[in-house]
């Protein structure tokens, strides 16, 4: 089994609709979460970090849920720029310092006009 | 504020040449430094990580080694690549406390040919 795994999509959504990615993980001890962007041949870029208690940004809304070992990110109001391929990210240590980040496939979205 | 540099940005290799990736990080001390492969159409894959100088921990047995001969410098190398080593180079740095996340460079884009 994955440690992370997303739905690959592709996502093809108009301008201003409302798109959710789901992506579950395997390690009930991951401490730390997020979702990283990666337009296409560039390097992947922190969107948002994950917080327990939901978090938002702007037009995006992380949510986690330990119990189901599942995080989500909502986009509002979609625009062009949003099409990216979005990176689920989980960390766990081991007993060090060291982050030890798992990622995800990543969900492809192309928002059209 | 933090940046981190990654060169070459492509590199066109023949099968059995040698290779050298340079990674360097600036407005940091004593960070974690990682080396990825992103192979095209899949996931990051973790290659190398590193808590110190001279301090290097391997992900996947493979025909690459790396290097940390200074604070803020990870050096990614092989003496004799192979095709499959062709895709995305990504380097990336966390501070050592959490969430511990991670920041990419700008990734060297590897072919062999």
């Amino acid at each position: 089994r994955k440690e992370v795994e997303q739905d690959p999509g592709p996502f093809n959504v108009p301008e201003g609709a409302t798109v959710a990615f789901n992506c579950t993980y395997s390690n009930s001890a991951s401490q730390s979460f997020f979702w990283y962007r990666q337009d296409c041949r560039k390097e992947p870029k922190l969107l948002m970090s994950v917080y327990s208690s939901g978090n938002e940004d702007g037009r995006f809304t992380a949510q986690l849920n330990r119990a189901s070992q599942y995080i989500s990110l909502l986009i509002r109001d979609s625009k062009l720029s949003d099409s990216a391929t979005y990176l689920c990210v989980v960390n766990y240590g081991r007993g060090s310092t060291l982050g030890r980040l798992y990622f995800g496939r990543g969900t492809q979205l192309t928002v059209w006009p | 504020s933090q940046t981190i540099h990654q060169w070459p940005a492509t590199l066109v290799q023949p099968v059995g040449s040698p290779l050298s990736l340079e990674c360097t990080v600036e407005g940091t001390s004593n960070p974690n430094l990682y080396w990825y492969r992103q192979a095209a159409g899949r996931g990051l894959q973790l290659l190398f990580y590193s808590v110190g100088i001279g301090q290097i921990s391997s992900e996947v047995p493979q025909n690459l080694s790396a290097s940390r001969p200074q604070d803020r410098q990870f050096i990614l190398s092989s003496k004799k690549l192979l095709l499959s080593d062709s895709g995305f180079y990504l380097c990336a740095w966390s501070v050592r406390t959490p969430p511990d996340t991670q920041y990419f460079g700008p990734g060297t884009r590897l072919t062999v040919l």
